[in-house]
């Protein structure tokens, strides 16, 4: 069975600072990992996707991500947050078939504040 | 590419009422899937189709919701004899076969129920 924890429900930030989103996952398949991110009332928008190349990862909008299979993390960072971050971000892994949804498993999410 | 699109964008109607939604897919993708999402929690699955076979349904989901893809092509969700639980917004996903495709996500269908 495979499982995804976001470790934080809710991250508050500066505008200007730096943006750390944890998440942990467990699979016992090699895994796709992907953030997604949601604005309110619209759908979930991809932002990156690592399956199993380069282990950092670049995204939309300056957001980055880097695969630690030692850690089992695929943490989300970005060097600047900026007013039009604040949304909810969801990690997601596939950790091949066979799991239930397609072997899709979805965090709980967390939801990201940015301070003016 | 012209995204993944779902009509209507709002439904609201009256506890035991029937409700349809529609998902365009984009158009080179086999899979399809169905979520539903109420507020401030992840998308829940529901449902995913390959081409037109239904391959998966969560066991969670009531006999009253059922989805179709006749064709291969758009899909459709129903909700009979409609409950206020049920309010939620309703999301539509595709992807392609390829090992590591995403999921790309419509803007949802949200459904009130009074």
């Amino acid at each position: 069975a495979q499982s995804v924890t976001q470790l934080d429900s809710h991250v508050s930030v500066s505008e200007g600072t730096p943006v750390l989103l944890r998440c942990n996952y467990s699979s016992s398949y090699s895994p796709s990992l992907f953030w997604y991110v949601q604005h309110p009332n619209k759908g979930l928008q991809l932002l990156l996707k690592y399956t199993s190349a380069a282990t950092l990862v670049k995204g939309i909008n300056g957001f980055e991500a880097e695969f630690k299979k030692s850690e089992t993390s695929f943490h989300l960072t970005k060097p600047s947050a900026h007013m039009s971050d604040a949304a909810e971000y969801f990690c997601v892994v596939r950790g091949g078939s066979g799991g239930g949804a397609d072997g899709l498993t979805f965090g709980k999410g967390t939801h990201l504040i940015i301070q003016p | 590419d012209t995204g993944v699109s779902q009509d209507p964008r709002h439904k609201i109607t009256k506890r035991g009422q029937n409700v349809t939604f529609r998902c365009d897919p984009i158009s080179e993708h086999n899979r399809l899937y169905w979520y539903r999402q109420t507020l401030g929690q992840g998308p829940e699955f529901l449902t995913y189709f390959q081409n037109e076979a239904q391959l998966e349904k969560s066991r969670l989901l009531s006999d009253r919701f059922s989805a179709e893809r006749p064709k291969g092509s758009f899909s459709t969700l129903e909700i009979q004899r409609t409950e206020q639980g049920d309010s939620a917004m309703y999301l539509c996903a595709s992807r392609s076969d390829e090992r590591g495709s995403p999921l790309h996500f419509g803007n949802g269908t949200r459904l009130t129920v009074t």
